[in-house]
């Protein structure tokens, strides 16, 4: 069975501090991709990044940076230099061959100016 | 590229009648697409899988007589809730897949009053 899991339900941060989401993950399988996705109060899934199992270099795209580590089954996201936008529900989601995504329960982020 | 276009994006229908929602990938071939459904402030929960010309395959609790899924096309599964009740109030979410990415619409949000 598959499960991913976000143990910060909700974090708040001002304006222009770092925030890192934690995400674990469970899974028998060799080959999977793990994902990250931004869902604002509009409701809709951005989609942020996607990284399989065999590629554990971190990757940075603007503010945003993650960290896969493998052997201990996480695939945390930090926001550099926060701004009000970044507030949202961050969730990060496993998928592996069977194509079937299971999503962590969410992190609401929550930016102050 | 990888667009996925969810309508309607909000309605509200009396109890008793049936609600359509399509789910559409602009500019891919969706091989299988994925209905979800979301409590506030809850995560996704995966309500079933659909590939084209197939019959969905319904998640444990689900009932396929309630949530009708049709996926007729390579770009186009429809959801129809039949004899909508106040509790189907939720946010539903489609999301297509061509086995390499997982893209959303922006989900429908519907009301039953």
């Amino acid at each position: 069975a598959q499960k991913v899991t976000q143990a910060q339900t909700e974090i708040s941060v001002v304006e222009k501090e770092d925030v890192t989401l934690d995400c674990v993950y469970e899974t028998r399988d060799t080959t999977y991709y793990l994902f990250w996705y931004k869902q604002p109060p509009s409701g809709e899934l951005v989609f942020l990044i996607r990284r399989n199992s065999f590629d554990e270099q971190n990757e940075i795209s603007g503010r945003y940076s993650w960290n896969f580590q493998k052997s201990t089954s996480s695939f945390n996201f930090t926001i550099t230099a926060s701004q009000v936008v970044d507030s949202a529900v961050y969730f990060c989601a496993l998928r592996p061959a069977g194509n079937k995504l299971t999503f962590g329960g969410g992190t609401r982020v929550l930016v102050k100016p | 590229g990888a667009v996925v276009s969810q309508h309607p994006s909000r309605v509200i229908c009396k109890s008793g009648t049936s609600v359509k929602i399509e789910c559409r990938s602009l500019d891919f071939q969706a091989t299988t697409m994925f209905w979800y459904r979301q409590f506030p402030k809850q995560s996704l929960m995966l309500m079933a899988t659909s590939n084209e010309g197939s019959k969905a395959t319904y998640e444990q609790g689900v009932e396929k007589d309630k949530f009708l899924i049709n996926h007729a096309s390579l770009t186009l599964s429809t959801l129809t809730v039949t004899s909508a009740h106040p509790e189907d109030s939720s946010f539903y979410i489609c999301s297509a897949s061509d086995g390499r990415g997982a893209f959303f619409g922006q989900g429908t949000r519907l009301t039953v009053v």
